[in-house]
């Protein structure tokens, strides 16, 4: 069936270095891809996503890039400060309605 | 303010012991969804609803029900519960015009 490959499960970056996380899907008919971060013991909340007609998309210091035809995206965070430490989710449509196929979480530690 | 609530935050039960989680969202929103997490499996949907008294299976419902009598809410019902849903459970409403997911603070259950 459909999945979605995360990686890394625990990315350990110091406090001002990039961070980039990576997922790969199955579904050559998912057309949405969201992130979530999720802090400590709260729900995810969407921090970017991107269509699968655009490549890139940035907001402040997250990025993220779309590779259709190899079916990766990735999470790019710059600058990495000890608020960007939580859980991230990546995620991908089943096909183009509601449902979402969701990568198993990376842990993102920032040292000070 | 957009909210999504659901409780109890915490639950420790017994096997076999009926429990319901409520779920209430104020945005209006005609999907809802419930997840539940647990460690290096990332996010597994239980059920979802695309509107009033439409609800169906998501990737995980065995042991679980659900209801949609109205559109702001969407309890989780476990009617026998057993200590394989021992877990974090979170329900989500869907904005429909931006894919974006809402997510409640999360309710931890117990079974023993």
């Amino acid at each position: 069936g459909e999945n979605v490959e995360q990686h890394p499960s625990t990315l350990s970056v110091q406090e001002g270095d990039s961070a980039v996380i990576k997922c790969t899907y199955s579904d050559s008919a998912s057309n949405y891809f969201p992130w979530y971060k999720q802090e400590l013991g709260k729900g995810p909340q969407l921090i970017i996503d991107i269509r699968s007609n655009v490549g890139e998309k940035k907001d402040q210091r997250i990025a993220v890039t779309l590779n259709k035809t190899a079916k990766h995206f990735s999470l790019h965070i710059t600058e990495t400060q000890p608020e960007d430490s939580a859980v991230y989710f990546c995620a991908a449509s089943k096909g183009s309605n509601y449902q979402l196929i969701w990568g198993a979480g990376t842990k993102l530690i920032i040292k000070p | 303010e957009a909210q999504v609530t659901q409780n109890p935050r915490y639950l420790i039960t017994v096997t076999g012991k009926k429990l319901t989680v409520t779920c209430s969202q104020n945005m209006n929103h005609e999907y809802m969804s419930w997840y539940r997490q647990d460690p290096g499996l990332g996010l597994r949907q239980i059920y979802y609803s695309m509107n009033v008294e439409v609800t169906d299976k998501g990737d995980v419902p065995e042991g679980y029900k659900v209801s949609r009598k109205e559109k702001r809410n969407f309890p989780l019902i476990l009617e026998s519960p057993s200590p394989n849903q021992t877990s974090l459970y979170f329900c989500a409403s869907h904005d429909a015009n931006t894919g974006e997911l809402f997510f409640g603070e999360g309710s931890r259950l117990t079974v023993l």
